[in-house]
């Protein structure tokens, strides 16, 4: 049973356009989520999170919107570049900020953002 | 400065040999997290280590996987009795302390069981 859901195993979007990438989500415990950007051959790279308490977090050119209700998050990425060409991992966890816990993060499947020239 | 790293960064074994595999964090990170990704899968959690806390074994697949850390330092990942089904890259994280912080990941080991 997923409970991490990142329904487009790929996605193109031409350069200086938007790129909007989704992830779902079904476990009502997660009260953290983060967005990872991954190249061939290389570990994950933390990019942006945001946490229950909030609905929007921007830093630079990225955005992560969550809308509890429907259990949903996206990443926009504007304007999109030929370097965020990878593949970006929805991630998310369940402990609140009480500190300690011992969960690790669950993880998407990906998706393979292609930014066309 | 130096991020964390594993070894060895691919690893081609027989079925029913073991592997340890070696992960370095980030020196001062007292979290250390296993993740193990499948081919056409996402990540999956392994086991999580927090400073002298007993381990967050919850991950771990089968009583053929077990991990240890020394101290806030170096961490083994050991595979016995491999099985092809155990052919995936093994990326290693760190982060400072609690789960709410920023994981930092190695570039992973690819372990192929033929």
């Amino acid at each position: 049973d997923q409970q991490v859901k990142q329904n487009s195993p790929s996605l193109s979007v031409q350069e200086g356009r938007i790129s909007i990438l989704n992830c779902d989500y079904t476990n009502s415990m997660f009260d953290y989520f983060l967005w990872y950007k991954k190249y061939p051959a290389e570990g994950p790279t933390f990019l942006i999170s945001i946490s229950s308490i909030k609905d929007k977090n921007e830093d630079g050119r990225f955005t992560v919107f969550l809308n509890k209700s429907a259990k949903h998050l996206s990443l926009h990425i504007v304007p999109s570049q030929p370097g965020d060409s990878a593949v970006y991992f929805c991630a998310a966890t369940g402990r609140r900020y009480s500190g300690g816990g011992a969960d690790g993060l669950t993880f998407g499947k990906g998706t393979h953002l292609i930014i066309q020239p | 400065g130096a991020g964390v790293s594993q070894s060895p960064s691919n690893k081609v074994t027989e079925k029913g040999k073991d592997v340890e595999l070696r992960c370095d964090p980030i020196s001062g990170h007292t979290a250390l997290y296993w993740y193990r990704q499948r081919l056409g899968q996402g990540l999956e959690f392994l086991i999580y280590f927090q400073g002298n806390s007993a381990p967050d074994k919850s991950g771990l697949p089968s009583d053929r996987f077990s991990a240890e850390r020394t101290g806030e330092s170096v961490s083994t990942l050991t595979i016995q009795r491999t099985q092809q089904e155990d052919s995936a890259v093994y990326l290693c994280a760190s982060s400072l302390s609690t789960i709410q912080e920023t994981q930092y990941f190695g570039p992973g080991t690819r372990l192929l069981v033929l």
